[in-house]
C-alpha cells in the first residue's frame, strides 16, 4: 500500500525550532519529487516546499524562504521539514505529499499538527 | 503571480442534482490544472489533473474541463460523500480559496 506518514508536530513557542518527518512506504521514493502543504486552522490549502527526486532542486513558499529547509534522505524513504524562527501564523497543519511533473500531488500523508504559541 | 479564483464559494445542492464548480486563472496556465476534494479532517485527494484527466480509482461521475483561463469540474450526479470542499491548483503550485459544496 502506497503511504505517507508524518511526524514530529507539536506546540511550540514563537521563535522555536521544529522538525517534521514524513515516512513514505509502498512505492519507490527515491524516483520521486515530494512538496509540503500545510492548511490553517479554517483556511485553504498553501503550498510550503518542493524537493526534487535526487533533492538537487528545492523551492520555497515566499512565507517561509529563509525560515524553513526542506529535505531529504533516500535511503531511509524519508523526507523533512525544518523549520526554525517559528511564527504565530505558521500554526497549520503539515502535510507531505507525492508529487508528479513537479505540479499535482497524487499520494498525501494525513498530517501532523503544528501550533506556535506562547 | 498567477492568481487561482474559484467560484462560487458555496454551492448548495440536493443528492442527485448536477454540481458545476468553476476556477479561473490570472493569466493562461495552459492545462496544468489539479482538482482535489478534501472532507473535514481529512487530507486532499486528487481527482483530476491535467485539466481532464481522472486520478487512479476516481469515480465517472467526476469530470474536468478547460485550458487557458477558464476550468470546471462537473459532478454529474452528486452522491451524499461528494460533499466536501473542493480545491483547484496549478503549475506551479498555488491554490484557489476552495468551493464548498454542501447538502441542500
Amino acid at each position: 500500500e502506497v503511504q505517507l506518514v508524518e511526524s514530529g508536530g507539536g506546540l511550540v513557542q514563537p521563535g522555536g525550532s521544529l522538525r517534521l518527518s514524513c515516512a513514505a512506504s509502498g512505492f519507490t521514493f527515491s524516483n520521486d519529487e515530494m512538496n509540503w502543504v500545510r492548511q490553517a486552522p479554517g483556511k485553504g490549502l498553501e503550498w510550503v516546499s518542493f524537493i526534487s527526486n535526487s533533492g538537487s532542486t528545492i523551492y520555497y513558499a515566499d512565507s517561509v524562504k529563509g525560515r524553513f529547509t526542506i529535505s531529504r534522505d533516500n535511503a531511509k524513504n524519508s523526507l523533512y521539514l525544518q523549520m526554525n524562527s517559528l511564527r504565530a501564523e505558521d500554526t497549520a497543519v503539515y502535510y507531505c505529499a507525492r508529487t508528479r511533473r513537479d505540479y499535482y500531488m497524487d499520494v498525501w500523508g494525513k498530517g501532523t499538527t503544528v501550533t506556535v504559541s506562547s | 503571480e498567477i492568481v487561482l479564483t474559484q467560484s462560487p464559494a458555496t454551492l448548495s445542492l440536493s443528492p442527485g442534482e448536477r454540481a458545476t464548480l468553476s476556477c479561473r486563472a490570472s493569466q493562461s496556465v495552459s492545462s496544468y490544472l489539479a482538482w482535489y476534494q478534501q472532507k473535514p479532517g481529512q487530507a486532499p485527494r486528487l481527482l483530476i489533473y491535467d485539466a481532464s484527466n481522472r486520478a487512479t480509482g476516481i469515480p465517472a461521475r467526476f469530470s474536468g474541463s478547460g485550458s487557458g483561463t477558464d476550468f470546471t469540474l462537473t459532478i454529474s450526479s452528486l452522491e451524499p460523500e461528494d460533499f466536501a470542499v473542493y480545491y483547484c491548483q496549478q503549475r506551479p503550485i498555488t491554490f484557489g480559496q476552495g468551493t464548498r459544496l454542501e447538502i441542500k
